[in-house]
């Protein structure tokens, strides 16, 4: 059971737009920022957004991230065949003397 | 540029221990923690720990406490992850990863190995 509960699958045509909703608490979300990682079968994890809503170089305009109270969120615009992969939302958590948390994943499936 | 690079795939007996390191390069390595996560097959990923390179100081998930060690070699730039009591659930890629900011416990996962696969099996 993640502690950061995200929908376990999210689909869209090619052109639409979709969004990845990412839940969470006051320890986690409420009181740090929100990151979100792109995964493709077989490969590690790569930085989408960071501080909720910022892009790191090279991340298309087409992702974007933001966040309220305990929830946050992962839009993709202008959805292209090769954003079919994992999502995963993920932020700092201050219970238990501090501790990462990931949401559970959500696969995207580009029809 | 930033890199960190594994140790190779390892197959372990249930109840052996298996240490899996990660070979710092690029940039200060007493400057920025190493987190250490793991996936399962087919699964999410699960925080296991931080290792401050700097001082050794660690902070591991309440799953992992006392049964994970993580810990550096400055001279060579090298974190290590060890598991013990290791069982079929531990069969998973364990990945480190480096924070954005240095010294920030916080801070977004910007670098992340190639990925170790333990495999534990009788």
């Amino acid at each position: 059971q993640s502690v950061l509960t995200q929908p376990p699958s999210a689909s869209g045509t090619p052109g639409q737009r979709v969004t990845i909703s990412c839940s969470g608490s006051r320890s986690n979300i409420g009181s740090n920022t929100v990151n979100w990682y792109q995964q493709l079968p077989g490969t590690a994890p790569k930085l989408l957004i960071y501080n909720n809503n910022q892009r790191p170089s090279g991340v298309p305009d087409r992702f974007s991230g933001s966040k309220s109270g305990t929830s946050a969120s992962l839009a993709i615009s202008g959805l292209q065949s090769e954003d079919e992969a994992d999502y995963y939302c993920a932020a700092w958590d201050d219970s238990l003397n501090g501790r990462g948390v990931f949401g559970g994943g959500t696969k995207l499936t580009v029809l | 540029q930033v890199q960190l690079v594994q140790s190779g795939a390892e197959v372990k007996k249930p109840g052996a221990s298996v240490k899996v390191s990660c070979k710092a390069s690029g940039y200060t390595f007493n400057s920025y923690f190493i987190h250490w996560v793991r996936q399962a097959p087919g699964q999410g990923l699960e925080w296991m720990g931080i290792i401050n390179p700097s001082g050794g100081g660690t902070t591991y998930a309440q799953k992992f406490q006392g049964r994970v060690a993580m810990t550096r070699d400055t001279s060579t730039s090298t974190v290590y992850m060890e598991l013990s009591g290791l069982r079929s659930e531990d069969t998973a890629v364990y990945y480190c990863a480096r924070p954005r900011i240095s010294v920030s416990v916080t801070s977004s996962f910007d670098y992340w190995g190639q990925g170790t696969l333990v495999t534990v099996s009788s």
